[in-house]
């Protein structure tokens, strides 16, 4: 089982709505990311969290923004987003940035109608 | 121009048979390579670790291999059983433009036949 929690599982929502999807790992990890992967295609990048401050933003459209309330828990709160948006959102932990192994949540499965 | 290149980009192979799954990368400096499992709809599942100074990691009936100065690894897998087909990927942990990034392959993926 996978030390990384996400929920939900699966997401479905419209243009308009506002929705979170929340991340949590219990292994006193200090950096924490999310990625977006398409179908049939590696995980990229979105944001990365460092000691609870925002390291990297990969040029994300700022319909998604996220949030690191404490070192144990990442959300990303989705808002007005596109149907291209739709895609698998796999939140990760390592234990700092510049070192460790990357240990990933079983996804969010995101479809925006 | 993606630093982890990986091949093939699908298989099909016999449950039972063997197969190798390659990763080339440009990434430099190099920290270490990590090999994944992803089933379908689900997370990735680390498979092995290997840094510069390890040239062949076993998990199982996965066997990675590094050879540091020609920029490749291979994964190999053994026996093949129906629950090997998933998507495979290769990540390299290096510095690019200045930032320690995990910089991902693109990924084979293996379909093990019955």
């Amino acid at each position: 089982d996978t030390e990384v929690t996400q929920t939900p599982k699966h997401l479905v929502m419209g243009m308009t709505n506002k929705k979170s999807l929340k991340c949590e790992q219990h292994m006193g990890h200090r950096a924490m990311y999310w990625y977006k992967q398409k179908a049939k295609k590696p995980p990229e990048l979105m944001f990365v969290y460092s000691y609870e401050k925002l390291s990297i933003n990969e040029s994300v459209p700022s319909r998604f923004s996220p949030e690191c309330p404490n070192s144990s828990l990442l959300n990303l709160h989705l808002h007005a987003l596109q149907p291209e948006d739709s895609a698998l959102y796999l939140c990760a932990s390592s234990q700092d940035r510049n070192t460790g192994e990357l240990f990933f949540g079983e996804g969010s499965r995101l479809t925006v109608l | 121009k993606n630093q982890v290149e990986q091949s093939p980009q699908s298989l099909i192979i016999l449950e039972g048979k063997n197969c190798t799954l390659q990763c080339n990368y440009t990434v430099s400096p190099f920290s270490n390579l990590r090999w994944y499992k992803q089933d379908t709809g689900r997370g990735p599942v680390s498979l092995t670790i290997m840094t510069f100074s390890e040239n062949t990691k076993s998990n199982g009936r996965y066997t990675a291999t590094l050879d540091a100065d020609t920029k490749q690894s291979s994964l190999h897998i053994t026996a093949s059983q129906l629950s090997d087909s998933a998507s495979y990927i290769c990540v390299v942990s290096g510095t690019t433009s200045g930032t320690y990034k995990y910089i991902f392959g693109t990924g084979t993926r293996l379909k093990v036949l019955a």
